[in-house]
């Protein structure tokens, strides 16, 4: 079946460093993928998706591009800031609809 | 952007006791509201899905009498834990959906479940 794996947390960086979450998955057809982030005390956030190879997801200065000969939607972001402090989940949805296939959460802490 | 509002955020109870969990829209009606669990590192996984006035949809492997879900009106769905016990613990979201647009999908916070 579909599933998402996602490096293991927690990722502490200081500010202004360079982010990589590393997300791959195991699906059947042309998934959607998708990232969340989860702020401290709120719910998930749709943060960016793609939903065709090649497509990049864009926004608030992260970035992921569908790769499907990797089989990978890693999210990075050149700069994070204090406020970037959460934690990430990688997602995806089969090309038929459907439910939503998550990883299991990476926690970001980035530090002054 | 769209609420959902998910109480209580913590909960300790003793085993053998049942625990009821809200999920709430507050500025939008949600048809389709879905429940997921978190065991720590672990992937946050679906458990059912309820629609408004019928009976909800469970996973493979999610018991329906332990795992009573209700979703009596278009803003309201509640997930109660019935006869709770330590491997129950866990951290369980909900999330609803506003209308069938599945890019209309918002979550709660969160409730940590721990069982005594």
């Amino acid at each position: 079946g579909n599933s998402v794996t996602q490096m293991e947390g927690p990722v502490t960086l200081s500010e202004e460093a360079f982010l990589t979450i590393n997300c791959t998955y195991t699906a059947t057809g042309y998934p959607s993928l998708f990232w969340y982030v989860q702020y401290p005390g709120e719910g998930l956030q749709l943060l960016l998706k793609a939903t065709k190879a090649d497509d990049k997801g864009s926004n608030k200065g992260f970035e992921a591009t569908y790769r499907k000969e990797t089989t990978s939607f890693h999210l990075e972001k050149g700069s994070v800031q204090v406020s970037d402090s959460a934690v990430y989940f990688c997602a995806l949805r089969g090309n038929q609809g459907g439910k939503l296939i998550f990883g299991q959460g990476t926690e970001l802490s980035v530090k002054p | 952007g769209a609420v959902v509002s998910q109480h209580p955020s913590r909960v300790i109870c003793k085993s053998g006791t049942s625990v009821k969990i809200e999920c709430r829209s507050l500025d939008f009606q949600a048809t389709t509201m879905f429940w997921y669990r978190q065991f720590p590192k672990q992937s946050l996984m679906l458990m059912a899905t309820s629609n408004e006035g019928s009976k909800a949809t469970y996973e493979q492997g999610v018991e329906k009498d332990k795992f009573l879900i209700n979703h009596a009106s278009l803003t309201l769905s509640t997930l109660t834990v019935t006869s709770a016990h330590p491997e129950d613990s866990s951290f369980y979201i909900c999330s609803a959906r506003e209308g069938t647009d599945n890019e209309k999908l918002f979550f709660g916070s969160g409730t940590q479940l721990s069982v005594l």
